[in-house]
C-alpha cells in the first residue's frame, strides 16, 4: 500500500515568510510524529499526534512552530516568520498506535526547507 | 528528557569486515530501541529493534545488544557489503500510553564499506 507522503518535497522561502508543510500518513495509522533533521544532525522530535490531539508538543523549538491534524489523517506543520536556522529536512512518521505496545514508525520522504 | 549519544560519527570498513556502532541513553524508563538506516536522499528505514526485556536480537547479518544496567546498546553488522553504506541512527523510546512513542535519536553514524 501507499506509504507516508509529504509535500512539498522542497521549499525555498525568504526569511520572515510563513510556510506550511503537509504530511499524509499511512491509512489507519492513528499516531503521527514530526521530526526535524538538520544538516549533519540526528532527527529531533517536534510533536506527536494521537488522532487529532497532540499529547506531546514538547519538541517544538519556539512558538513560531505549530501543527494540527484533522480527521485523524493529514497533518500540517506551520512555521511562522521563518528564520535561517529553521532550514532543515522536516520528516513525518506514522505508526499504528501511539501508546502501549510500541509500533514501528514509518517515515515519509521529508520536506527540505531552505530559508534564505 | 532523554539524551541519546552515538559513536562513532563516521566509520569505514573493508568489505567483509564487521562494523559496530554504539549508543548510550540517559532515561532508565526507555524500553524500546530501534535502529534506522538512511541512504543518501532517502527516508529512514527500520532495520532492527530491541525491547528492554531482551538482551540481544539477531536478524541475518545484523544484531543488536542491549545492556540496561549500563544504559547502552550496540548495532553489529557482520560480513559488510557495499550496499550497507549509509547513515545509521539509533533511537530510544519510552512507549508511554499517555505521551506516545516518540523516538529520541542519536546523531547518526556514516558507514562506508570499501569494496
Amino acid at each position: 500500500g501507499a506509504g507516508v507522503s509529504q509535500s512539498p518535497s522542497n521549499k525555498v522561502t525568504e526569511k520572515g515568510k510563513d510556510v506550511e508543510l503537509r504530511c499524509d500518513p499511512i491509512s489507519g495509522h492513528t499516531a503521527l510524529y514530526w521530526y526535524r533533521q538538520s544538516l549533519g544532525q540526528g532527527l529531533e522530535f517536534l510533536i506527536y499526534f494521537q488522532g487529532n490531539s497532540a499529547p506531546d508538543k514538547s519538541g517544538l523549538p519556539s512558538d513560531r512552530f505549530s501543527a494540527e491534524r484533522t480527521g485523524g489523517s493529514v497533518s500540517t506543520l506551520t512555521i511562522q516568520r521563518t528564520q535561517q536556522e529553521d532550514s532543515a529536512v522536516y520528516l513525518c512518521a506514522s505508526s499504528l498506535a501511539g501508546g502501549g505496545p510500541i509500533n514501528e514508525q514509518f517515515f515519509g520522504p521529508g520536506t527540505r526547507l531552505t530559508v534564505l | 528528557g532523554e539524551n541519546v549519544e552515538q559513536h562513532p560519527s563516521t566509520l569505514s570498513v573493508q568489505e567483509g569486515d564487521s562494523a559496530v556502532i554504539k549508543c548510550t541513553y540517559s532515561d532508565s524508563a526507555s524500553n524500546y530501541f530501534p535502529w534506522y538506516k538512511q541512504e543518501l536522499g532517502k527516508r529512514p528505514q527500520l532495520i532492527i529493534d530491541i525491547r528492554s526485556n531482551v538482551g540481544e536480537k539477531k536478524d541475518q547479518r545484523i544484531a543488536v545488544t542491549l545492556n540496561k544496567t549500563a544504559k547502552h546498546f550496540s548495532l553489529h553488522i557482520t560480513e559488510t557489503q557495499p550496499e550497507d553504506s549509509a547513515v545509521y541512527f539509533c533511537a530510544a523510546s519510552k512507549g508511554r500510553r499517555d505521551t506516545g512513542n516518540q523516538f529520541y535519536f542519536g546523531t547518526g553514524t556514516s558507514l562506508t564499506v570499501i569494496p
